[in-house]
């Protein structure tokens, strides 16, 4: 069974700094890794995507790289926002049954930028 | 890009009564839905996946007769959570897979969620 971990759980910093997020994942045979966005109480905004055979995804201030070998996973923020503020959500999809995938989430990583 | 709804997106009900959750993809064809549950400060957790024209698969230890799920048409989904007690007031989110045989980018696009609240 694939489990994520996402270390820290929580995170403060004042407004810009530049910031990682990291992501850890058991299951080598991964087809992706996603980072998600989550406001509280709202649904998941796709921030980048990572198929297995990249190393690494960048979206304006956000990098996310990907390590198949080590099984991890980083969300590099640059000159962080107070906008930011968010839970951060990495998932990795793998294989489930035949030809069928499914995502596993982390916890996810609670960040508090402050202005 | 591709969007999906859900609706309702808040529902609040008494012990007991049925709660129908609808997650439609809007702007493609989805063979592939599925549903997740999300507890206050917690992760999602896969409850089921549904493939149009066939029956769910249901994760291990969610209950077949208590969330029922529909995926009768390519755009939409359904979820039911019958007699609902106050321990299944959560957020739930669907998300649906664009189906790469229509050109689609075999990418899933998540929903809004739905929070239940059962009194």
């Amino acid at each position: 069974k694939q489990e994520v971990t996402q270390i820290p759980a929580a995170l403060s910093v004042p407004e810009g700094e530049n910031l990682v997020l990291n992501c850890s994942f058991t299951d080598s045979a991964i087809y992706n890794l996603q980072w998600f966005r989550q406001d509280p109480g709202k649904g998941l905004t796709s921030l980048l995507l990572i198929q297995s055979s990249q190393r690494e995804q960048t979206s304006g201030r956000l990098n996310a790289s990907l390590d198949k070998s080590s099984g991890r996973s980083t969300l590099y923020i640059a000159a962080s926002q107070p906008g930011d503020s968010a839970t951060y959500l990495c998932a990795e999809e793998c294989p489930y049954s035949g030809s069928a995938r499914q995502l596993t989430f982390g916890s996810g990583t609670q960040l508090t930028v402050l202005p | 890009g591709a969007v999906v709804s859900q609706h309702p997106s808040w529902v609040i009900c008494k012990s007991g009564t049925s709660v129908k959750i609808e997650c439609r993809s809007l702007d493609f064809q989805a063979t592939t839905m599925f549903w997740y549950r999300q507890f206050p400060k917690q992760s999602l957790m896969l409850m089921a996946t549904s493939n149009e024209g066939s029956k769910a698969t249901y994760e291990q230890g969610v209950e077949k007769d208590k969330f029922l799920i529909n995926h009768a048409s390519l755009t939409l989904s359904t979820l039911t959570v019958t007699s609902a007690h106050p321990e299944d007031s959560s957020f739930y989110i669907c998300s649906a897979r664009e189906d790469p045989r229509t050109g689609g980018t075999d990418t899933q696009y998540f929903g809004p969620g739905t929070r239940l609240t059962v009194l």
